[in-house]
């Protein structure tokens, strides 16, 4: 099956910095989709980007689907950024796989 | 965005219990329910997938006579953990199926002890 992979596992921000978040996969898609979770655990879906550039307020994201990789773009961080940042994806009309996180901690 | 609930929040039960949890989508009408597991600091790991009205698609590894799933009604999918045991400890989340944009229930922590 499709392979996702996500980098850097863990990061550490000061708030007001930016950051990028990387994500590769392994074939082609037709569903990508980049997931915040916080600490009580709630999934919020932050983009739907198989291709293309999205932006909503500081957080932005591209997919270069022909090079297999989405990054997303967090600008002038906040402590309420603090969590796991998930890209999930899949190729045909299969269940999304999801790649193991990034873990966001933004601190004052 | 799509509205979905799940009870309970949080439960622990003594080893050898079932435990029933249930997943509503409030906005809309969902054909299709996915069902995660997560375990502490890792990912989200698809357990099965319903279809009203019919049998649940298991993931391998995934036991199915342990892990009943009744998706009876369009808004109603229920995730019922039998026999539970310690290692069965875990966030559990569905996800109604909505298209492109997939949405989550807030998830049930589940502790046996």
């Amino acid at each position: 099956g499709i392979q996702v992979e996500q980098s850097p596992p863990d990061l550490i921000l000061q708030e007001g910095a930016n950051s990028t978040l990387r994500c590769n996969f392994s074939d082609s898609v037709n569903n990508l989709q980049w997931f915040h979770q916080n600490p009580w655990g709630q999934l919020i879906n932050l983009f739907y980007i198989p291709s293309g550039t999205k932006q909503n307020g500081r957080l932005s994201a591209t997919t270069v689907a022909t090079e297999r990789y989405s990054l997303l773009y967090i600008s002038s961080s906040q402590t309420t950024d603090s969590g796991v940042y998930f890209c999930a994806l899949n190729s045909g009309n299969t269940p999304l796989v999801f790649g193991k996180g990034t873990r966001l901690s933004v601190i004052a | 965005g799509a509205v979905v609930s799940q009870h309970p929040s949080r439960v622990i039960c003594k080893s050898g219990t079932s435990v029933k949890i249930e997943c509503r989508s409030l906005d809309f009408q969902a054909t299709t329910m996915f069902w995660y597991r997560q375990f502490p600091k890792q990912s989200l790991m698809l357990m099965a997938t319903s279809n009203e009205g019919s049998k649940a698609t298991y993931e391998q590894g995934v036991e199915k006579d342990k892990f009943l799933i009744n998706h009876a009604s369009l808004t109603l999918s229920t995730l019922t953990v039998t026999s539970a045991h310690p290692e069965d400890s875990s966030f559990y989340i569905c996800s109604p199926d909505r298209g492109e944009t997939q949405y989550f229930g807030p998830g049930t922590r589940l502790l046996v002890l």
